[in-house]
């Protein structure tokens, strides 16, 4: 167990929908990040949240949204979902000093039908 | 703009070494990582080297980086049927966050 959950593991639906990815950081971690893991692409990153601030954003979707909360746990929104955004979605916390040690949630498996 | 690239597949035999190579294109990453990640798992980090050092040894792993190439090696000593897995290498992207590569996968076979 890496200390980082997300849920759910597994999520089937269809196109046009939308869903709700969860994530709990590991304890005192300020940074989450989330990636999309798809056998084309490979992991690309989407968006990284320091406290409660967006920080970075990367190649996220327009339909795509993500926000963290004050008890530092992040929720990552995709709406008008398409066969193509069926991935592997990851969550990552950092402390937030020091080398980019990322540690990696289960991840979050979409399939979109 | 930043791009990270690996051989796609690697196959040895159980005892032998393995070597995965890398290749990245910024130059100014302070940090270069390496990571795992099993069947149905996340990925978890094996190993970072800091930009200055040219190696670094961890038990059955070798890190080697060469800057000036821009070039990143994995070597895992005696592998074993359960390194088999997907291994990624990563740089420092400047936001505080990583650019990985698409994976090496390595299997090991008895």
């Amino acid at each position: 167990d890496s200390g980082v959950t997300q849920t759910p593991k597994h999520l089937i639906t269809a196109t046009g929908q939308r869903v709700t990815l969860r994530c709990s950081p590991r304890s005192g971690d300020l940074s989450v990040y989330w990636y999309q893991q798809s056998l084309d692409q490979g992991l690309q990153f989407l968006i990284q949240y320091y406290n409660g601030e967006e920080r970075a954003k990367g190649n996220i979707l327009e339909r795509f949204s993500a926000q963290q909360f004050p008890d530092l746990h992040s929720e990552l929104n995709l709406s008008s979902l398409e066969l193509g955004d069926s991935a592997l979605y990851f969550c990552a916390s950092h402390a937030g000093a020091g080398a980019n040690v990322l540690t990696f949630g289960a991840g979050s498996r979409l399939t979109v039908l | 703009g930043e791009d990270v690239e690996q051989s796609l597949f690697l196959s040895v035999r159980e005892g032998d070494s393995s070597v995965i190579n890398c290749t990245y294109t910024d130059s100014s990453s302070t940090y270069l990582y390496w990571y795992k990640q099993e069947p149905g798992a996340g990925l978890q980090l094996l190993t970072y080297i800091f930009s200055n050092m040219d190696m670094k040894q961890d038990q059955r792993l070798t890190v080697l980086l060469n800057k000036k190439d821009k070039h990143l090696s994995l070597r895992i000593a005696d592998t074993q049927t359960g390194d088999s897995a997907i291994y990624f290498c990563a740089e420092d992207s400047g936001y505080s966050t990583l650019t990985f590569g698409k994976g090496t996968m390595l299997l090991v076979s008895p």
